[in-house]
Order: structure tokens, then sequence, then C-alpha cells
């Protein structure tokens, strides 16, 4: 069961590019890394999804080093609205019950 | 696509009744999922169906919850009797098969109060 730590919290301004950073030291074969992004009153939303090397959506990058014993989620050029709780998530589709959520990183975007 | 539905929004009632949660998954979605988020414990699985079958539900608190997923298109999550500490927020989700972890779509969550 590979588990995942990221950091509480971070702070940022608008308009800097955001890195967070996810260990999961004991991932597995064939297990997936997976970011969702969660606002207020609001459900987690699928943002990312990776396996190794580089991938980069319309909102997000996701790196994942060669030893995938972590990964980054980087966000260009904050806004506001990008204020909300990140989850990292490592998996696969041999049972979602092995799918946790954890506490996530709050991150608060400043003006 | 409506996305995944939840039903009610909130919900405020006393200890000791009956509370029952909705949930309509997106169509041809062939998972289900409830959670739990609160404060103290994060975004908690509760229990997950594939095709309308239960297959893991561990995280169940105890036997005062139970869930059904009658068909396809609908699933509930009964709580009885309601407690205080069950205070949360419910999210149900759904997902298609896939070889990988396919990504998950959450309802927008039912605020449940027990006083």
């Amino acid at each position: 069961l590979a588990k995942t730590t990221q950091p509480i919290s971070m702070d940022s301004y608008e308009g800097q590019e955001v890195n967070i950073t996810c260990s999961h030291n004991n991932i597995a074969t064939n297990d997936y890394i997976t970011w969702y992004q969660q606002f207020p009153s609001q459900g987690p939303r699928f943002i990312i999804q990776g396996y190794k090397t580089k991938v980069t959506n319309e909102v997000a990058s996701l790196f994942i080093p060669a030893d995938r014993k972590s990964s980054t989620l980087s966000l260009p050029r904050v806004s506001l609205s990008d204020t909300a709780v990140y989850y990292c998530l490592v998996g696969n589709n041999s049972g979602y019950s092995t799918l946790t959520f954890g506490k996530g990183t709050m991150l608060l975007v400043s003006p | 696509d409506a996305g995944v539905i939840q039903s009610p929004r909130h919900e405020v009632t006393e200890m000791g009744q009956e509370v029952t949660l909705r949930c309509k998954p997106i169509s041809g979605h062939d998972y289900l999922f409830w959670y739990r988020q609160t404060m103290m414990r994060g975004l908690e699985l509760l229990i997950y169906f594939n095709n309308n079958v239960p297959i893991d539900d561990s995280g169940m608190p105890e036997d005062r919850f139970s869930a059904k997923m009658p068909n396809a298109s609908f699933s509930t999550l009964k709580i009885q009797p309601s407690e205080p500490r069950d205070s949360a927020v419910y999210f149900c989700a759904s997902s298609r098969d896939s070889a990988t972890n396919e990504k998950l779509f959450f309802g927008s969550g039912t605020q449940l109060s027990v006083l």
C-alpha cells in the first residue's frame, strides 16, 4: 500500500509558479500517480495523472523522476482561484480501496 | 452530462433519526464510491460498488451505516440511527472501468449535521 506524504500547506502570490511535491517511496510498479483539486464546498476534481517522466495538460504539469518515489505538481502563474486543497494519490486498478486521499496540501494564493 | 448528482445538499437531523443520502452517478460509469470528509480524518472511502455490486465496505464505520445500489443509476447511503459524530460531508463519486485508476468524478456532497 503506497503511502503519500505532502506538505500540509503552502502560500503563494498571484502570478507565481507553484510546485507541490509528493513523496511515495514504496510506489509499486503498476501504480499511477494522480492529483486532485478541491475547492471549499465542492468535491475533489481530477487535475492530472501520470506514470513516469512528464505530463502536461491545460491546467498543470506533473513531473515524475526516474525512480518514481516522488512527484511534483506544477501550477504555472497561479491566480486567486487556485486557492484549494491538492491531493496526491498513488494506486492502480487492482483495488480502489488503496486509493487514499489523505489530508492534502492547502494552497493559499494571495494578491 | 450533468455529472454526479447528490441529494439533499444539506441535511440537519436529530440524534437517533434515520438519514438517507442519495446519489445518481454519471451514465455509463461502472464504479460508484461513497466518501466521508471531516476536518479530523480528511476524505475517507466508506464503500464502493462495481456494476452495482459492493466490492469493499471495510470503510463503513459500523452497522448503523448501510449502502445500496439497486440499479446502475442510483445509490443510497443510510445511517440508522444517526449520531452527532456522523456529522460530516458525504461525497459520492463515479468512474469508468479502465486499465489505470480512471479518474473519479465527485458530486457536490451532502453536508450532514446531526444535532
